[in-house]
């Protein structure tokens, strides 16, 4: 199967600051997204990017297909922005998303 | 925007017993629900895929007869446990598709099962 590895695995900063995930895959994959996990455990959809770059707020992300990876920028970091960031891919047409390990992310007051 | 609610949040049961997880979308119609187990400090896992109306499908290695899923309206699929054995227990999310919305999905808030 496909191999998903997202860098880096933890990642601690204070607030204010900036930071890139990484998502790299072994091979193409379909409909890429970005999901993030609230210490509670809800999951919430940040986008939907198969190509291209995005931005909602101090959120952006950018999939170059061809390379294979997408990378999620944060910027001017929160505690509320605390978490596990997950990229995930679908298989194909049936919508199963496959999801990545994940960066646990740890934005210090 | 659109909301799956999932109950219980948490659950613990004794060895032996079963439990029904609950996941409902409160404001669109789901064709497809998916239900994940998640351990602690790793990703998720898919579980199955339930459409309304047919039969789960479910993902290699998955007991189908310990985890029984049922998807019986366009808003309201249930995953009951049964048998229930401590390594049963772990993080259980639901995630809804809504019907003709590209790429729409939405997590239920998981229910955290502890099986003593």
């Amino acid at each position: 199967g496909i191999q998903v590895e997202q860098s880096p695995p933890d990642l601690i900063l204070q607030e204010g600051a900036n930071s890139t995930l990484r998502c790299n895959f072994s091979d193409s994959v379909n409909n890429l997204q970005w999901f993030h996990q609230n210490p509670w455990g809800q999951l919430i959809n940040l986008f939907y990017i198969p190509s291209g770059t995005k931005q909602n707020g101090r959120l952006s992300a950018t999939t170059v297909a061809t390379e294979r990876y997408s990378l999620l920028y944060i910027s001017s970091s929160q505690t509320t922005d605390s978490g596990v960031y997950f990229c995930a891919y679908d298989k194909g047409s049936n919508y199963k998303l496959t999801f990545g390990k994940g960066t646990l992310l740890t934005v210090n007051p | 925007g659109a909301v799956v609610s999932q109950h219980p949040s948490r659950v613990i049961c004794k060895s032996g017993t079963s439990v029904k997880i609950e996941c409902r979308s409160l404001d669109f119609q789901a064709t497809t629900m998916f239900w994940y187990r998640q351990f602690p400090k790793q990703s998720l896992m898919l579980m199955a895929t339930s459409n309304e109306g047919s039969k789960a499908t479910y993902e290699q290695g998955v007991e189908k007869d310990k985890f029984l899923i049922n998807h019986a309206s366009l808003t309201l699929s249930t995953l009951t446990v049964t048998s229930a054995h401590p390594e049963d227990s772990s993080f259980y999310i639901c995630s809804a598709r809504e019907a003709g919305v590209f790429y729409g999905y939405t997590f239920g808030s998981g229910t955290r099962l502890t099986v003593v």
